[in-house]
């Protein structure tokens, strides 16, 4: 079957831009995650959907970071006024009990 | 908090040579360990966790709570092992699973 789908795959915004991460988990999946990647380090935590609730956005760094689920399948990542430390890969993971499964990622790069 | 340390950003074996990529963590808790592996142009995959205590692709890796390690360990690379390995901690905030990942640690075979 599908694995955990994200789009666009590249994005390039000017800083001070919105932009939208999409992300489309395995059907079925309940739980569903978002981490950012920077260049040479491991992904980091963002935040965490079960079904549609947002119960973890602990790892949001700043208020322009917000997520959606709205209904408990596919998620949208925005982030609003872009700022160069934006640049990163975030990722998707979706998960129905303990292992998590990633999408290919999408790498923000703001200019 | 939490914390995983991969000290090793890149390491080189020969062939047929062992190979351990190491790995520590802190944590309070009873920990959840997971070793995930990205292959060039490929997604974040699973690879093992200490909880199955299962081999693949003849890797293993042993959980040490005395030393707080969770090194990934094979007795004979193989020029496919080549990857990007990434040590990663399952805490449970609530209700949410989130990983926590150490910085990774570049592998190269060498034939």
């Amino acid at each position: 079957g599908a694995g955990v789908s994200q789009s666009p795959r590249y994005k390039v915004a000017k800083r001070g831009q919105d932009v939208a991460l999409r992300c489309d988990p395995i059907s079925g999946h309940v739980s569903l995650f978002w981490y950012q990647q920077a260049l040479g380090q491991g992904p980091e935590f963002l935040t965490y959907f079960q079904n549609e609730a947002q119960l973890d956005k602990s790892g949001l760094p700043s208020d322009r970071f917000f997520a959606e689920r709205p209904e408990g399948s596919v998620s949208t990542l925005k982030i609003q006024r872009t700022q160069q430390e934006d640049s990163a890969v975030y990722l998707c993971a979706s998960s129905l009990a303990i292992e998590q499964f990633f999408g290919p990622g999408t790498r923000l790069t703001v200019l | 908090a939490q914390r995983v340390t991969q000290p090793e950003k890149l390491l080189s074996v020969f062939k047929g040579a062992p190979v351990e990529l190491k790995c520590n963590y802190s944590y309070s808790g009873s920990p959840e360990l997971f070793w995930y592996v990205q292959y060039s142009r490929q997604r974040l995959q699973l690879l093992l966790r200490h909880i199955s205590r299962e081999s693949i692709k003849g890797f293993t890796a042993d959980l040490n709570k005395g030393e707080t390690s969770f090194h990934l360990k094979k007795p004979f690379a193989q020029e496919e092992d080549s990857a990007m390995y990434y040590c990663a901690l399952s805490v449970t905030s609530g209700s949410a699973r989130q990983l926590t990942f150490g910085s990774g640690t570049q592998l190269t075979v060498l034939p």
